[in-house]
């Protein structure tokens, strides 16, 4: 079992050009998510999706769009990618959205440069 | 204000030594809480959770405090594979989802 796959591991992107990060989980977990973590602030919440056909925004949802056509991918996109953009992208996944037990797994990341 | 607040460190300890880190929230309604491992340009993992009454894991013991609204995790016998950053996070329930809040993590170097 793989868990979660992200997809590229890294990337170097001229700004203005569109991006799209991708992530799929093997583990039939209802609820996905994209963080973004930048040196000193943490990890901040992006998009996140409580089962498959829905999706909400998170902390710093400004300049990305996801998608959730099924239960496995959610992608991340970035539709004209600015510096500000350069950082470390974590997809994660739990079982469900709800209840105190809220589990969270994480994908390996995708370091992403925009110049 | 930052909602879940950590000291940075970087905590540096000899092999065997025993380490604390403190972390508090500012959301009293919070329900749970978890302390998480990230290594080195690595993904966090789940490395605890937190219970109100206290709880043990090996060397790894977490506890809460809701009055002062803080979390402690304490590190028995350190090893030098303990080395990481411990990520704090608390689970609130926001517009009935429940959302994960990271500390900023505090970095711990054990040393031979």
């Amino acid at each position: 079992i793989a868990g979660i796959t992200q997809a590229p591991t890294s990337q170097i992107l001229a700004a203005g050009r569109r991006m799209t990060l991708r992530c799929t989980q093997d583990m039939r977990h209802n609820a996905m998510y994209w963080y973004r973590q930048d040196l000193g602030l943490g990890l901040r919440l992006i998009h996140y999706s409580n089962t498959a056909g829905t999706t909400g925004k998170g902390e710093v949802p400004d300049g990305y769009s996801v998608s959730r056509a099924n239960t496995d991918d959610f992608p991340l996109t970035l539709a004209s990618a600015v510096p500000s953009q350069t950082s470390v992208y974590f997809c994660a996944s739990s079982r469900t959205s709800g209840g105190t037990q809220n589990i969270q797994y994480f994908g390996a990341g995708t370091r992403l440069s925009v110049l | 204000r930052k909602e879940v607040e950590q000291d940075p460190g970087p905590f540096n300890v000899p092999e065997g030594a025993t380490v604390a880190f403190n972390c508090t929230y500012s959301n009293s309604a919070s329900q749970s809480f978890f302390w998480y491992r990230q290594d080195c340009r690595k993904e966090p993992k789940l490395l605890m959770s937190v219970y109100s009454s206290g709880n043990e894991d090996g060397r790894f013991t977490a506890q809460l405090n809701r009055a002062s609204q803080y979390i402690s995790l304490l590190i028995r016998d350190s090893k030098l594979s303990d080395s990481a950053t411990y990520l704090c996070v608390v689970n609130e329930e926001e517009d009935s989802s429940y959302k994960l809040i990271f500390g900023s993590g505090t970095r711990l170097l054990v040393r031979p």
